[in-house]
């Protein structure tokens, strides 16, 4: 059974940092590209990142270009979401999704972890 | 900037037939955009329904179907169950990596 697990959220200070990990099983982690998506308190979905499976690949949304950077261990089956310089609107539930390159699809979804930036 | 729309709000009766679409702000949508959609609860993960415009994904109820429906893709839920009201996300491959999703369709079964 495919399992990812999130985990690294909290409360943490306008302009901080935060590392977000979501942990992989149940499936050939090397061989699958990886999603961050990220909903805020009462809205919508919104798509963060891709990941290549060997992590040679990494596109953005350009909202987020600069500031967060996605990453990969394959030997520890972990995908990683760097945050720095947070705001107020990234208050939000992160997901981390398997995605299908094929078909361009988030076919199996984390339960998220939520961040809360505030001072 | 290219924004991926949907209705707001959408009701249906229960047992009825609802469409939901998913289009574009400019522009039209077609396969090549592999438009996939995701339902989802309040308080719970997004859960896969469709996939490459029509594919259901394993154990979703045959009473949801995909389409392109003129310039958009399109969600049906036939015979639609109270346990259907829901939160429904599309999603387009825009190219290049990217990923949009369109604002969500608030679902109500009464």
């Amino acid at each position: 059974e495919v399992q990812l697990v999130e985990s690294g959220g909290g409360l943490v200070q306008p302009g901080g940092s935060l590392r977000l990990s979501c942990a992989a099983s149940g499936f050939t982690f090397s061989s699958y590209w990886m999603s961050w998506v990220r909903q805020a308190p009462g809205k919508g979905l919104e798509w963060l990142a891709n990941i290549k499976p060997d992590g040679s690949e990494k596109y953005y949304v350009d909202s987020v270009k600069g500031r967060f950077t996605i990453s990969r261990d394959n030997a520890e089956n972990s995908l990683h979401l760097q945050i720095n310089s947070l705001r107020a609107e990234d208050t939000a539930v992160y997901f981390c999704a398997r995605r299908v390159s094929s078909l361009k699809v988030f076919d199996h979804w984390g339960q998220g972890t939520l961040v809360t930036v505030s001072s | 900037q290219t924004v991926v729309t949907q209705e707001p709000s959408v009701s249906v009766s229960p047992g009825g037939t609802v469409t939901l679409t998913c289009g574009l702000s400019s522009g039209s949508v077609s396969t090549s955009y592999y438009p996939s959609w995701y339902q989802q609860t309040p308080g719970q993960a997004p859960r896969t329904l469709i996939y490459s415009t029509n594919t259901r994904s394993s154990g979703v109820p045959d009473r949801f179907s995909g389409s392109i429906l003129g310039n958009k893709a399109a969600l049906t839920i036939t015979g639609a169950q109270t346990d259907d009201e829901s939160d429904y996300y599309c999603v387009f491959y825009m190219g290049s990596g990217i990923s949009m999703f369109g604002g969500g369709t608030k679902l109500t079964v009464l």
